[in-house]
């Protein structure tokens, strides 16, 4: 089943904060986040496994709440290259092989 | 650092023809998976190798089959083409960590006329 990612669209100026949401309604194992430009690949940003908050970037975090089965991403003090579309991908509980089942996505635009 | 590698990046075809979609995965990386992803949707799961065996299936329709090879490079065989099927194919790779975070290609766009 899809999880749901809202908002659907955020705009945002320079150095601005946002954060994202990806729910599930099924018990997760694993919630990957990508950063997708238009015509090109999904780029890894992080995973958070369950009972586990991991910080990648330097300015974007992440956490998971196994008991709401939802994810957050955190962007903080956006830059003009953190605009693109932002998918969540989650692997369910008792999948040993990662087959990742995306949201709709959230569209970021940052201005200057 | 070395990254998946697609063939061919574009690739027209005809309804009704034939087209094979090539990936190579990062080197030491043992699961490869393929996704599907139409204009302003989200990557659709197809299908997923694990040490040249398949190991997930999605939603991938019967005239499409995959197999992984043993120098671990994948390929997507399509017949029988339809206008539905253009689209961006990535393909991504894990290594056989808990984790199985994937790192996707830079995809092939194949446009069906």
């Amino acid at each position: 089943q899809q999880p749901v990612q809202s908002p659907q669209a955020v705009i945002l100026r320079e150095g601005e904060d946002a954060v994202i949401n990806c729910s599930s309604s099924k018990a997760l194992y694993s919630v990957h986040w990508y950063r997708q430009k238009h015509g090109e690949a999904p780029v890894f940003l992080m995973i958070l496994l369950k009972g586990g908050e991991q910080k990648g970037h330097d300015k974007i975090s992440a956490s998971f709440n196994e008991k709401k089965q939802q994810s957050s991403l955190y962007l903080t003090a956006s830059q003009l290259s953190y605009s693109g579309t932002y998918f969540c991908g989650t692997v369910p509980g008792g999948t040993s092989y990662g087959k990742l089942t995306f949201g709709q996505g959230t569209i970021l635009t940052v201005h200057p | 650092a070395a990254g998946v590698i697609q063939s061919p990046r574009h690739l027209i075809k005809e309804k009704r023809e034939t087209a094979t979609l090539k990936c190579y995965p990062i080197p030491r990386h043992d699961t490869v998976y393929w996704y599907q992803q139409g204009p302003g949707q989200d990557p659709q799961f197809l299908i997923s190798f694990y040490e040249k065996m398949q190991s997930d299936k999605g939603s991938i329709p019967d005239r499409f089959s995959a197999q992984q090879f043993s120098d671990y490079h994948s390929e997507l065989n399509m017949s029988s083409l339809e206008l539905g099927d253009s689209a961006l194919y990535f393909c991504a790779s894990s290594p056989s960590t808990e984790t199985y975070e994937q790192y996707f290609g830079p995809g092939t766009r194949l446009t069906v006329t």
